[in-house]
């Protein structure tokens, strides 16, 4: 059974840069099958689609948030990475990671989830 | 980039209730639509794909149909387990969400 689990600090300074991790079990993140995506959803808010990997490493983002996203893959710790840079009180949300069938235009399998808070 | 409206943003029914809820598209997605379920403090879950099949383990009170613009998931009797938080999801150039539909017990 594939299981994605979020990883990475709880709290982040306003102006720096929010680092997340995604260990992917159960499942090779090297499949080119699937990719691999950030998603996030602020307190009390919808959902927001931040970027996506394939395992070849190619990057796909979210035009709004663009400018200071880096998502990255590491396949020998089967794992993929999330960087967002200049933060702000904005970015406080719940980070999930999630991946999709490269056929599909959904996401089946989603993480738990993880809060970051952006605050001083 | 694609707009999802979904609407109603609030529905309040009772167990037992047939409830429709409804999502459209700025512009024509062919039938690249997908429902979520989300209860508190979960990610989301996955209902329906392609517009309008049943994931695997989806009771068969959820159905979903449309093509184009407009796309509608409807649950045919409320369970009180269906309580939460419905988005809709297309994918073209890439991902976005309806502001979602937050059912309420009556």
């Amino acid at each position: 059974q594939l299981q994605l689990q979020e990883s990475g600090p709880g709290l982040v300074k306003p102006s720096e840069t929010l680092s997340l991790t995604c260990t992917v079990s159960g499942g090779s993140i090297s499949s080119s099958s699937y990719f691999w995506a950030w998603i996030r959803q602020p307190p009390g808010k919808g959902l927001e689609w931040i970027g996506s990997i394939y395992y070849s490493g190619n990057t796909y983002y979210n035009p709004s948030l663009k400018s200071r996203v880096t998502v990255s893959v590491d396949t020998s710790k089967n794992q993929f990475s999330l960087r967002l840079s200049s933060v702000t009180a904005a970015d406080t949300a719940v980070y999930y990671c999630a991946r999709r069938e490269r056929w599909a235009k959904h996401y089946h399998y989603w993480g738990l989830g993880t809060l970051v808070t952006v605050s001083s | 980039d694609i707009q999802l409206t979904q609407s109603p943003s609030f529905l309040s029914a009772s167990v037992g209730d047939g409830v429709t809820i409804t999502c459209r598209a700025s512009q024509g997605i062919n039938t690249y639509l997908a429902w979520y379920q989300q209860k508190p403090g979960k990610a989301p879950n996955l209902l329906i794909y392609a517009a309008s099949t049943l994931q695997s383990g989806v009771p068969s009170r959820f159905s979903g149909s449309g093509s184009g613009t407009e796309f509608t998931l409807t649950i045919s009797s409320l369970q009180p387990e269906d309580f939460a938080t419905y988005y809709c999801q297309q994918l073209n150039t890439y991902p976005t969400f309806g502001g979602g539909t937050k059912v309420e017990i009556k």
